[in-house]
């Protein structure tokens, strides 16, 4: 079946960058996704990359997708206080297919 | 524009009980999700409208959960005879399901806790 695997922790000092790792295991998987979620709010959308993409840039955000080894990252350069949350890993088929999410790796910056 | 709204933001209910939680989607929106993020399980899928086709419940974990979507628009999920694990944030999303525009668009949830 689909599985989407997050590491649940990331702490990073403020003005450095975090990467948050993520994989998957549906091949047949055709859209990545990244959501944030603030304490006590929803998803958020950040960005998202199709399958025959390797990069995507978005400001401060990175996105690396390895489609071999099915890794997708999302690195966030110069890291604020405000980035502290939980950031969502997902994958769908076709994009208008459900989601299948990661647990969320809950990122915490220190000033 | 309007983003995804959900209501109630909370909803705190007797166990046995029913509920209705409602979505309204982002306007000229033809897919609509629902998800469920609970502590134990994170975030699942339950069911999908697309259009006028018949929805995919295969994300709904009894037959005391249904959803409806009248007119293509405003959608409703009801759980029957609520339990204490039916406790977790309901989560809607819709879409716009043209090609090249795949985002899912989140609501703020509606909390619901089964005492």
């Amino acid at each position: 079946g689909e599985d989407v695997e997050q590491s649940l922790f990331l702490s990073v000092r403020e003005g450095d960058s975090s990467v948050i790792n993520c994989t998957y295991t549906d091949s047949s998987s055709t859209y990545l996704y990244w959501y944030k979620q603030e304490p006590g709010a929803g998803l958020q959308l950040l960005t998202y990359i199709f399958s025959n993409m390797d990069m995507k840039q978005d400001q401060r955000l990175t996105v690396l997708l390895n489609k071999k080894d099915k890794h997708l990252s999302l690195r966030i350069a110069d890291t604020q206080t405000g980035d502290s949350a939980i950031y969502f890993c997902a994958e769908s088929r076709s994009g208008n297919t459900p989601l299948v999410f990661g647990k969320g790796t809950r990122l915490s910056v220190i000033a | 524009g309007a983003g995804v709204s959900q209501s109630p933001s909370n909803k705190v209910t007797e166990k046995g009980k029913d509920v209705e939680l409602r979505c309204d989607p982002i306007s000229g929106h033809t897919a609509l999700y629902w998800y469920r993020q609970s502590l134990g399980q994170g975030l699942e899928f339950l069911i999908y409208f697309q259009g006028n086709s018949a929805p995919d419940k295969s994300g709904l974990p009894s037959d005391r959960f249904s959803a409806e979507r009248t007119g293509g628009s405003v959608s409703t999920l009801t759980i029957q005879r609520t339990q204490q694990e039916d406790s977790a944030v309901y989560l809607c999303a819709s879409s716009l399901d043209r090609t090249g525009m795949r985002e899912q668009y989140f609501g703020p949830g509606t909390r619901l806790t089964v005492t």
